[in-house]
């Protein structure tokens, strides 16, 4: 089973400010098959990125993926209000088992 | 509009079975893996369990193997999980997520319902 690390747990952050988050597999994920998702309190999670890059439908150019391998990062370039939320990173290479991160949490500093 | 609406969830006893259902619409059902995804009160995501499109693969998290059974009926348009041996740290709330392809393997998730609550206590 691939374990997904994320860093940090919670980073407080301006409006405005740059957000980079961190996600950390324990072993290779293959074909970059790297998903992020934004959850705010009381909703569902929505995807934001998947493929570790490419950005799903209606998703602001504000948010960015990269990395490959072992290492993948989520990029927020410039806060907006409504971006304070929790996000996890997942992985969905390695079949059966879709493991997911133990999410970061962005708050308003 | 693709469209999730989970139902079933309650209150159980430990030990005890419980059924939930997901309603799909807005799409073309048996075009996509479906997946059940829980979240403990307060904690992170857990995939529990997927489905491929014709019901031929399954997939189910370890800590769920032997005890949760996921099925689809897509002239019904909906997916279910059978929960059975229910225990304490199952207690959660589930979701039904939409696979972005046929199959399970290399499958995240596109759609989310609003999901169930699932209660586990005597």
């Amino acid at each position: 089973e691939i374990v997904l690390t994320q860093s940090p747990g919670t980073l407080s952050l301006s409006p405005g400010e740059r957000a980079t988050l961190s996600c950390r597999a324990s072993q290779s994920v293959s074909s970059s098959y790297l998903a992020w998702y934004q959850q705010k309190p009381g909703q569902a999670p929505r995807l934001l990125i998947y493929g570790a890059s490419s950005r799903a439908t209606g998703i602001p150019d504000r948010f960015s993926g990269s990395g490959s391998g072992t290492d993948f990062t989520l990029t927020i370039s410039r806060l907006e209000p409504e971006d304070f939320a929790v996000y996890y990173c997942q992985q969905y290479g390695s079949s059966p088992l879709l493991t997911f991160g133990g999410g970061t949490k962005v708050e308003i500093k | 509009e693709v469209q999730l609406v989970e139902s079933g969830g309650g209150l159980v006893q430990p030990g005890r079975s419980l059924r939930l259902s997901c309603a799909a619409s807005g799409f073309t059902f048996d075009d996509y893996a479906m997946h059940w995804v829980r979240q403990a009160p307060g904690k992170g995501l857990e995939w529990v369990s997927g489905i491929s499109w014709n019901s031929g693969t399954t997939g189910y998290a370890d800590s769920v193997k032997g005890r949760f059974t996921i099925s689809r009926d897509n002239a019904k348009n909906s997916l279910y999980l059978q929960m059975s041996s229910l225990r304490p740290e199952d207690m959660a709330l589930y979701y039904c997520a939409k696979g972005n392809k046929l199959g399970i393997t290399g499958s995240y998730f596109d759609c989310w319902g609003q999901g169930t609550l699932v209660t586990v206590s005597s």
